[in-house]
């Protein structure tokens, strides 16, 4: 059974700092996804990382992945407000994609306070 | 163009009883999949459906059945409600049911059993 795991769960930050998010996997994928949810609002997609090594960035967030040790990593520069909000990686081992799903970690409540 | 949309946003329910989500994918997305979030946890898979077939079943009990219509909406119905079935059910479409199309998701029912 595939397992999700992110640390940490709860994150309280200052402006201005810089942090890192972990997602540690238990199945070979080499297909993971990061999304934001704000409270009461739905998922909204940030990165999708689809090889080892890949690197994606947007603004503030880089988010990065290494199939060999099974972890992607969501780096937050210089943080800001406005990025308060609930981070979910999930993998996805569908073989060719479509069968089994997405499983989700169980997310990181991310806090900026000024 | 409009994203995922989801009906009721909003539904209570007593317990033993039978309830039906309403989903209507982005324009010319042919994959719906359905999630539960549960407060406090990430989502967890339900279903997927391609091409109006089911591609994926995640574990939830029987009491959990879905279909998809030829314009590519989804329902997807719970029987026999329990108090533990309240959550937030997600509908996700993507363009089609592979790895590179990565889900867009509505923005959810809120169903509540008492």
């Amino acid at each position: 059974e595939l397992k999700v795991e992110q640390n940490p769960l709860f994150l309280s930050m200052q402006e201005g700092k810089n942090y890192t998010i972990y997602c540690n996997y238990s199945t070979t994928s080499d297909r993971l996804y990061w999304y934001r949810q704000d409270p009461g609002k739905s998922l909204e997609s940030l990165f999708v990382l689809l090889s080892n090594g890949a690197v994606k960035q947007e603004g503030r967030l880089m988010a990065s992945l290494d199939t060999k040790a099974r972890l992607s990593t969501l780096h937050i520069t210089a943080a800001v407000h406005d990025l308060s909000a609930t981070y979910f990686c999930a993998v996805d081992i569908r073989p060719g994609g479509g069968a089994d799903g997405l499983t989700f970690g169980k997310g990181t409540h991310l806090i900026i306070q000024p | 163009d409009a994203g995922v949309t989801q009906s009721p946003t909003h539904l209570i329910k007593t317990r033993g009883q039978q309830v039906t989500l309403r989903c209507s994918p982005i324009s010319g997305h042919k994959s719906v999949s359905w999630y539960q979030q549960v407060l406090g946890q990430g989502p967890q898979f339900i279903f997927q459906y391609y091409e109006k077939e089911e591609r994926g079943r995640g574990n939830f009990p029987d009491r959990f059945s879905a279909r998809q219509f030829p314009n590519y909406s989804s329902e997807l119905n719970v029987n026999a409600l329990l108090l533990g079935d309240s959550a937030l059910y997600l509908c996700a479409s993507s363009l089609e049911s592979s790895y590179n199309s990565p889900l867009h998701f509505g923005n959810g029912t809120r169903l509540t059993v008492t």
